[in-house]
């Protein structure tokens, strides 16, 4: 098992880009999560997803946008980058009930927007 | 509302030094806390959990944390740390439903050799 895969690792953007993030995983997980990470804040939740189709809101959304049409893909979007969402972005799987703070997470996508 | 904090942001420790890392949380429900490691170049990954019983709980790589309820922590600790245990510890607790965590400061741990 691949576990948690994400595309792609480093990208550089201009003010102003969209961009994409891609996240699989091959685990058959029903949640799924998208944080971002910068010095001295810890990890920050964005958006989250607790099955197929749905979506929800985290700690820090604004500015990012996410998709589930499929259980094993969960797409972050960026819509017009700024230099505040330079960061480190990790994607995240869990089970169900019982074991769903047990989080395995992605290598992480850092994001430089200038 | 929930919260968890990490006093020390960075540590360094001889090879063979205890440890002990803390973290404080704030918590209205059921009481679950979790501490996480993201080694150099690796992915996070789970270091152990705390769901409910014993209070002293033991995880992967010879580390333990101790729930201690009337003093909201839940501090990791090793007895001897080696050179390969250099990484960035985060403690999480959760918050509402839906496997959300949130997630602590991060403790950067560096172990001379």
């Amino acid at each position: 098992n691949a576990g948690v895969t994400q595309t792609p690792k480093f990208r550089v953007l201009k003010t102003g880009q969209s961009m994409t993030l891609l996240c699989a995983q091959d685990m058959n997980h029903e949640y799924m999560y998208w944080y971002r990470q910068d010095p001295g804040m810890g990890l920050r939740l964005i958006h989250y997803s607790v099955g197929e189709g749905t979506t929800a809101k985290g700690e820090v959304p604004d500015g990012y946008n996410v998709s589930r049409l499929k259980k094993q893909n969960f797409l972050l979007g960026l819509e017009s980058a700024a230099p505040s969402q330079t960061s480190v972005y990790f994607c995240a799987s869990s089970p169900l009930r019982g074991r769903e703070y047990e989080q395995y997470f992605g290598p992480g996508t850092r994001l430089t927007v200038t | 509302a929930q919260s968890v904090s990490q006093h020390n942001h960075h540590v360094i420790l001889s090879e063979a030094a205890s440890l002990e890392l803390g973290c404080n949380y704030s918590y209205g429900g059921t009481v679950n806390l979790f501490w996480y490691v993201q080694y150099p170049g690796q992915h996070l990954q789970l270091l152990l959990k705390y769901f409910s019983g014993d209070p002293l709980v033991k995880g992967i790589k010879g580390f333990e944390a101790e729930f201690i309820k009337s003093k909201f922590s839940f501090n990791l600790r090793k007895p001897s740390v080696q050179w390969s245990d250099t990484a960035e510890y985060f403690c999480a607790v959760p918050y509402n439903q839906g496997g959300k965590l949130i997630f602590g400061q991060g403790t950067e741990l560096s172990v001379k050799p």
